[in-house]
């Protein structure tokens, strides 16, 4: 039973345009949600993150959106570069009920195509 | 600078056969998680550590142990290897339990 889903496993986007990578989950417990990019053969580094108090969260190029009510997070990446290319990870976390870790989501692969 | 590093990179071993990946951290962080990624199934959670002497079991632990004597490691042991086992382990930590988690290289284990 897959709590956090993203349902595209590779999305092509020409570069300078907008990227927008779509994340749902289940479990209604939780509260924090974060992004990771990741390079083949490195180990995953951090994006962006939100708080289930906000519905939007910004930082340079990158923006996520969450959307309670419809369980749904996106990811967009304003202009789109050819570093990029990576795979993104949406996770997610319940605050104070333990913290079991994060739940992953299986990931989509983004190629910037010049 | 601090860091997270995992040692081997990358292992190769026979079924049966009692291997340990290690997980050491400079950031002085409490919380450590092992994790698990195959294709098709993005990152699982194998145990976690929220200080000494503290571990707990994730999604996937059966046939994983963990120990933490010291804040900086977190040494992952499969007991007896197995054919699906073979996968990349994360090692990863976090200030607190829901702040954002730093990862370290990844060990790559094949299994025989």
């Amino acid at each position: 039973d897959q709590q956090v889903k993203q349902n595209s496993p590779s999305l092509s986007v020409q570069e300078g345009r907008i990227s927008i990578l779509n994340c749902d989950y289940t479990n209604s417990m939780f509260d924090y949600f974060l992004w990771y990019k990741k390079y083949p053969a490195e180990g995953p580094t951090f994006l962006i993150s939100i708080s289930s108090i906000k519905d939007k969260n910004e930082d340079g190029r990158f923006t996520v959106f969450l959307n309670k009510s419809a369980k749904h997070l996106s990811l967009h990446i304003v202009p789109s570069q050819p570093g990029d290319s990576a795979v993104y990870f949406c996770a997610a976390s319940a605050v104070g009920g333990g913290a079991d870790g994060l739940t992953f989501g299986k990931g989509t692969h983004l190629i910037i195509q010049p | 600078d601090a860091e997270i590093t995992q040692s081997p990179r990358h292992k190769i071993t026979e079924t049966g056969r009692q291997v340990t990946l290690a997980c050491h951290q400079t950031w002085n962080h409490n919380n450590m998680f092992w994790y698990r990624q195959d294709l098709g199934h993005g990152l699982r959670l194998i145990h976690y550590s929220y200080g000494v002497q503290d571990t707990n079991k994730g999604e996937v632990s059966d046939g994983y142990s963990v120990s933490r004597s010291n804040t900086e490691d977190l040494p992952l042991t499969l007991e007896s290897a197995a054919s699906s086992q073979t996968s990349v382990y994360f090692c990863a930590s976090s200030e607190s339990a829901i702040s954002e988690q730093y990862f370290g290289p990844g060990t790559r284990l094949t299994v025989t």
